[in-house]
């Protein structure tokens, strides 16, 4: 079965400590994304990537970095220097990165619920 | 900048139509999408306007005036599974594959 996959479901970190997000995917898709999703909010975009080797900062990268080395793997790395770290994050691939293309069709993820105290 | 408005909660009961909209502001943008999220879980892709007009999808239906600034997503035949969150969401341009969300709107289907 084909999808998206992200580890793990739920995770807890102390503050002051970097943690990496999992996000694999087996759609052969080129686009991949990271989202926040804080309670009884929308889906902001941290980072995305529409191309192995290639990112671009979304609307609130400050304290996030990511790596794309392999077109199946996304993952994400939340800093000490993210100020509130606690939210859902919700990883999502698309077949296309490019905006004609069909990037409006997004695939998420199951998410990791990450609680920082 | 980039902003959409949609209503925070809808109630409908089971069998009724119900309608939730979508406004924005943005300078440019290819299409509007829908995405469904019940609770805890992972948002999943239900339509795309990338021309005025109506979009139909079995019971839900999607519609989109550029002149207007203005969507909507329309359910049909309301079921209690249709309780969830639905968020509208703009594709830019000179971004890429860039989607700006709404908030979201919560629906509640009561019996």
């Amino acid at each position: 079965d084909g999808g998206i996959t992200q580890s793990p479901k739920y995770l807890f970190r102390k503050e002051g400590q970097n943690v990496t997000l999992s996000c694999e995917q087996n759609l052969n898709h080129d686009a991949m994304y990271w989202y926040r999703q804080d309670p009884g909010q929308g889906l902001r975009l941290i980072y995305y990537s529409q191309i192995v080797n290639d990112f671009q900062k979304g609307d609130i990268a400050e304290g996030y970095s990511v790596s794309r080395e392999k077109k199946e793997s996304f993952p994400l790395t939340v800093t000490s220097a993210q100020k509130n770290p606690t939210a859902f994050y919700l990883c999502a691939s698309s077949p296309s990165g490019l905006a004609g293309g069909r990037s409006y069709e997004q695939y998420f993820g199951p998410g990791t619920r990450l609680t920082v105290t | 900048g980039q902003s959409l408005e949609q209503p925070s909660e809808v109630t409908a009961v089971e069998g009724a139509i119900v309608q939730i909209n979508c406004t924005y502001q943005t300078s440019g943008f290819y299409g509007l999408s829908w995405y469904q999220q019940h609770d805890g879980g992972a948002p999943t892709f239900l339509s795309y306007n990338a021309l005025d007009g109506l979009e139909e999808t079995g019971r839900f239906s999607s519609f989109l005036s550029r002149s207007d600034s203005y969507g909507y997503l329309l359910l049909q035949e309301l079921q209690m599974k249709d309780s969830a969150s639905y968020f509208c969401a703009v594709l830019i341009y000179n971004q890429g594959g860039k989607l700006i969300f709404g908030q979201g709107t919560e629906l509640s289907v009561k019996p």
